[in-house]
């Protein structure tokens, strides 16, 4: 079955600096890479997705990139701010089960 | 508006009493789900259904229960709660086919049980 790998599961970083978290995945036939946020106290909400044909996808300061060969996709957060503090999940969806297989998520912190 | 429903938000109970945590979502979706969280473990999948009547288990099924009688509900059982199973449970629900699979969560339901 998939198997996702997510890192780091802890980022600290400056107002204003960049973020990348990263994911790694073992199923070559997935199709869909979403990203979610989960503040403190709230539930999961999708910020973005990417689908296999596409290798990037940008929505203002948040961006993902997809590489199919190496199998793994990345999310890019520029120009953090505090807001931004919260735990951040990737997932992948299985091509036989059709399950959402979720990565360990990483709390980043934005320090101001 | 379009959204996951569930009830309780906040449950203590004691060791045994059966319980049940109902979902409910109003966007036709074919797939709903079951999770736990724990801190440091993420996202577990506890049941998922694809379709009415259909249900399967997910990563930590031991000590739950789950019907998909119709389409917008997915009720969650605990027959015997155990301390174990103090958790935060969310339900999710999203389409099977379209543009997008964004999974949508509920609330969440925290559980205590002493």
């Amino acid at each position: 079955g998939e198997n996702v790998e997510q890192h780091p599961s802890t980022l600290s970083v400056q107002e204003g600096d960049s973020a990348v978290i990263k994911c790694t995945y073992s199923d070559s036939a997935s199709n869909y890479f979403p990203w979610y946020k989960q503040e403190l106290g709230k539930r999961p909400q999708l910020i973005i997705d990417i689908r296999s044909n596409v290798g990037e996808k940008k929505d203002q300061r948040i961006a993902v990139t997809l590489n199919k060969t190496a199998k793994h996709f990345s999310l890019h957060i520029t120009e953090t701010q505090p807001e931004d503090s919260a735990v951040y999940f990737c997932a992948v969806i299985d091509s036989g089960t059709y399950k959402y297989i979720f990565g360990t998520g990483t709390r980043l912190k934005v320090l101001a | 508006e379009a959204q996951v429903t569930q009830n309780p938000r906040y449950l203590i109970t004691v060791t045994g009493k059966k319980l049940t945590v109902t979902c409910s979502q109003n966007m036709n979706h074919e797939y709903m789900s079951w999770y736990r969280q724990d801190p440091g473990l993420g996202l577990r999948q506890i049941y998922y259904s694809m379709n009415v009547e259909v249900t399967d288990k997910g990563d930590v099924p031991e000590g739950y229960k789950v019907s998909r009688k119709e389409k917008r509900n997915f009720p969650l059982i605990l027959e015997s709660p155990s301390p174990n199973q103090t958790s935060l449970y969310f339900c999710a629900s999203r389409p099977i086919a379209g543009a997008t699979y964004e999974q949508y969560f509920g609330p969440g339901t925290r559980l205590t049980v002493t």
